[in-house]
């Protein structure tokens, strides 16, 4: 079945530091990919999507690749702030399907 | 985007007793789902709600512990029957298929435990 893969936190890094949230994936076909943002005490919030290979989504200074040759969906931010501190979580649909597969979340912590 | 409320936000029970939570979406949405999300793991789907029949329930999840309900395009209820401490996890609602389709969008959760 689908599944998704993410790097174990917590990260901890230093205000305007350079971030990756590493993001791999198994699935049939092509399926769509998502990042979800989990701030402390809210719900989950769609922070990007990609819905085709080298597609590039982003928001908010963050970006992510969808690379069909590597099966990776990559979280990056050139320079984060302690505001991004929270748990990101990659996910997948398979094509043309609605039920989304979760990664196991990575917690981010941002430090002055 | 959908804007999506939950009722309770949060709550405590006692072990045996049942709790509805209920998922409201501020616009019609073609389908609902609810997840659930067990202290420091990832959010596991539990069943997808289907207006006017039967929800479908992934594997793990049955009727009888987990009931839902979706009377219309709107409104979806799950119920946690017969709680034990092991069902204290945070609930969620979401739905998609409004006007942008293949996204969903999640209601702010219910923080459930049970003692």
């Amino acid at each position: 079945g689908d599944s998704v893969t993410q790097m174990e936190g917590p990260v901890t890094l230093s205000e305007e530091a350079f971030l990756t949230i590493n993001c791999t994936y198994t699935a049939t076909g092509y399926p769509s990919l998502f990042w979800y943002v989990q701030y402390p005490g809210e719900g989950l919030q769609l922070l990007l999507k990609a819905t085709k290979a080298d597609d590039k989504g982003s928001n908010k200074g963050f970006e992510a690749t969808y690379r069909k040759e590597t099966t990776s969906f990559h979280l990056e931010k050139g320079s984060v702030q302690v505001s991004d501190s929270a748990v990101y979580f990659c996910a997948l649909t398979a094509r043309g399907g609605n039920k989304l597969t979760f990664g196991t979340g990575t917690q981010l912590k941002v430090e002055l | 985007s959908a804007v999506i409320s939950q009722k309770p936000s949060r709550d405590i029970c006692q072990r045996g007793t049942s709790l509805t939570i209920q998922c409201q979406v501020d616009s019609q949405v073609t389908m609902m789902f609810w997840y659930r999300q067990q202290p420091g793991q990832s959010l596991t789907l539990i069943a997808t709600a289907n207006q006017g029949s039967e929800a479908t329930y992934e594997s793990g999840f049955v009727i009888d512990k987990f009931p839902i309900s979706r009377p219309n395009l709107t409104f979806s209820t799950l119920t946690v029957s017969n709680m034990s401490p092991e069902d204290s996890s945070i609930y969620l609602c979401s739905a998609q298929g409004g006007l942008v389709y293949n996204e969903q969008f999640f209601g702010p959760g219910t923080r459930l435990t049970v003692l």
